[in-house]
């Protein structure tokens, strides 16, 4: 079964400690996108990423980072730096031949405790 | 960069009424004009899409305009039903790139009611 999975679906975390959100898909996609969703503030993009081995920041990527060593994988890690971690994370991917339509994971929601 | 402005951020509407919801987009050269609905607890899907070389499509009870002149573009929703109670997010890039970098609207919450 085709997708896009996201682990762990909760997580919680104390303030200053780092934590990263899995991202895996098989869906033989090329780019691989990282959003985080806030109530009113709509989907913003944090990272992403074209190819292996390379990625670009999106509008909000202070204090997070990323890897992209595997196509199919694209982890986010959640810095200390970043001032307000607590949100919905949403990783998606895209066929760079295909029509446009971003393929989004379910989710991870991260708690700062 | 891309600016996209999404209004209402609510909307409540009858069941079989009509919904509209209206997007502003900044970056003339964007070319793909998205829509997702994300119902509760689940994963933003895509319902419909527009090309800047169209004016209108339909899937449908969904049909979604562009006016490129403008820079809006809106999504209508006739005969709605319960399940059409989602929040919906419009998006806007510029397609033809290696990748498209998507920049959404803040969302509108639409409730049908019986």
């Amino acid at each position: 079964d085709g997708g896009i999975t996201q682990s762990p679906k909760y997580l919680f975390r104390k303030e200053g400690q780092n934590v990263t959100l899995s991202c895996e898909q098989n869906l033989n996609h090329d780019a691989m996108y990282w959003y985080r969703q806030d109530p009113g503030q709509g989907l913003r993009l944090i990272y992403y990423s074209q190819i292996v081995n390379d990625f670009q920041k999106g509008d909000i990527a202070e204090g997070y980072s990323v890897s992209r060593e595997k196509k199919e994988s694209f982890p986010l890690t959640v810095t200390s730096a970043q001032k307000n971690p607590t949100a919905f994370y949403l990783c998606a991917s895209i066929w760079a031949g295909g029509t446009g339509e971003l393929f989004f994971g379910e989710g991870s929601r991260l708690t700062v405790l | 960069g891309e600016n996209v402005e999404q209004h209402p951020s609510t909307l409540s509407v009858q069941e079989g009424d009509s919904a509209v919801i209206k997007c502003t987009y900044s970056d003339s050269a964007s070319n793909y004009f998205p829509w997702y609905k994300q119902e509760l607890g689940k994963r933003p899907q895509l319902i419909i899409d527009i090309r800047s070389n169209v004016g209108e499509k339909k899937d449908q009870r969904i049909a979604v305009t562009l006016n490129k002149t403008a820079k809006h573009f809106s999504l209508h929703i006739t005969e709605t039903q319960p399940e059409d109670s989602a929040v919906y997010f419009c998006a806007a890039s510029i397609r033809g790139g290696t990748a498209s970098k998507l920049t959404f609207g803040t969302g509108t919450r639409l409730q049908v009611t019986l």
